[in-house]
């Protein structure tokens, strides 16, 4: 079975903080993203990775960084909190895909963060 | 940008009932993939749908696809009320990402 763990649940931070998000898969995907879901909204990508160190911006990349120094673990990192961020973020991965192949994606639990 | 749209937005029924959700998608697919959220957690990949197959099964669930008319349907047959959650599609844009609906609300009436 796929796991995607996330550092945790829930999250209370104050505007300015420097917030890490932590996700760390263990079926040696290639790919991990990172999304936030908010009513009405839907999910929206904020950042992926297809490979250590390698990074691409999804459609919200404003506000946020990433970081991929192992394969298995993909960080979210929100440089200054702002009571916009506030949002449910959720991490998933999956394997790189080629040619014809094709996979779904794998998603953590989820991550409530509020920003006070 | 917003690839699925689902239909309805909301959906309640009574335990037993079959329950169908649609989604409608923009620009041709090679794929497209349902998943479920109960509350508050994350997504779990149901079922996916090559361009190729009209119709895939899985348990009580049951996906049609419809290329000409670039929509989806996903049927949950005698539902109970574990069955009550959000269901998204899905679709990729590109080689690895996937751009997601905003999803039906099912919930499922004791």
């Amino acid at each position: 079975d796929v796991k995607v763990t996330q550092s945790s649940r829930y999250l209370v931070k104050r505007t300015g903080e420097k917030v890490f998000l932590e996700c760390v898969q263990d079926m040696d995907h290639e790919n991990m993203f990172w999304y936030r879901q908010d009513p009405g909204l839907g999910l929206r990508l904020i950042y992926f990775s297809y490979d250590v160190k390698m990074k691409e911006k999804g459609d919200i990349p404003e506000g946020y960084s990433v970081s991929r120094e192992k394969k298995e673990r993909f960080s979210l990192i929100l440089e200054s909190a702002s009571t916009n961020q506030t949002s449910m973020y959720l991490c998933a991965s999956s394997f790189f895909l080629s040619g014809l192949a094709i996979e779904g994606q794998f998603f953590g639990p989820g991550t409530r963060l509020t920003v006070l | 940008s917003q690839q699925g749209e689902e239909d309805p937005q909301a959906l309640s029924i009574q335990e037993g009932e079959n329950a169908t959700m649609n989604c409608s998608y923009k620009t041709s697919i090679n794929n497209l993939q349902w998943y479920r959220q109960n509350s508050g957690r994350g997504l779990v990949h149901l079922i996916l749908i090559r361009s190729n197959e009209r119709e895939k099964h899985s348990g009580r669930l049951r996906v049609t696809l419809d290329t000409s008319k670039k929509s989806s349907s996903l049927l949950i047959t005698a539902s109970r009320a574990a069955d009550t959650a959000s269901y998204f599609c899905a679709t990729f844009q590109g080689a690895q990402k996937l751009v997601f609906g905003q999803g039906t609300r099912l919930t499922i009436n004791p």
